[in-house]
């Protein structure tokens, strides 16, 4: 079973940030917070990953609190492609496993 | 990013009948493939993890007489689903993930929609 908790659903403005919010309430130290998103009726996309410290890239920026029980993806400039649902993963990546739970299904809204 | 591939992307075969799904990694070698299945509305669930040259491991709940996969190359899984019945209609999607990589992404193919009437 999925371990992190995310609301169902969230409604953000075109062009300005959406910022998504993750419970890791169970995370172990060796365990990384990864994020991907699935556009409808496609493949899950990669957005991002982290351990302790925050992360950007040209996607998203990943803020986790210093306890690592919370974490915030942020896309800083929402557009109408952004909407998708969007899963936080706490992960060990050497020989873990992805595990989905029911993400927070974004939409961007003109 | 690494591209996976899957075909096919959409297959409708009648009940009873077999049907195969094939999973390429097209520029990575990929020593770990998975498969999960997605029901309408419903989050995506891991089926089975699949490494080269070895069987797979089926999650718990999984039929692996029902749910046969390959994973022949490094490049190529295939999961057939044996004697489909219209429950067994679902989206399937298969990810890679490569040892060679020193940071540890997993990528995923487009999935394929099976339809059995």
């Amino acid at each position: 079973d999925a371990k992190t908790t995310q609301p169902p659903s969230m409604d953000c403005a075109e062009g300005r940030a959406a910022n998504l919010p993750c419970n890791h309430s169970t995370i172990s130290g060796n365990e990384y917070v990864y994020w991907y998103r699935q556009i409808h009726s496609q493949g899950p996309q990669y957005i991002i990953h982290g351990l302790k410290n925050n992360e950007t890239n040209e996607m998203a920026s990943l803020i986790i609190t210093e306890d690592r029980k919370s974490s915030t993806l942020i896309l800083p400039h929402a557009t109408l492609r952004d909407t998708a649902v969007y899963y936080c993963i706490d992960f060990y990546n050497q020989g873990g496993k992805l595990i989905f739970g029911q993400g927070t299904e974004l939409s961007v809204k003109p | 990013g690494a591209v996976v591939s899957q075909h096919p992307s959409w297959v409708i075969c009648k009940s009873g009948t077999s049907v195969k799904i094939e999973c390429r990694s097209l520029d990575f070698q990929a020593t770990t493939m998975f498969w999960y299945r997605q029901f309408p509305k419903q989050s995506l669930m891991l089926m089975a993890t699949s490494n080269e040259g070895s069987k797979a491991t089926y999650e718990q709940g999984v039929e692996k007489d029902k749910f046969l996969i390959n994973h022949a190359s490094l490049t190529l899984s295939t999961l057939t689903v044996t004697s489909a019945h219209p429950e067994d209609s679902s989206f399937y999607i298969c990810s890679a993930i490569s040892e060679a990589w020193s940071s540890y992404e997993q990528y995923f193919g487009p999935g394929t929609r099976l339809t059995v009437t």
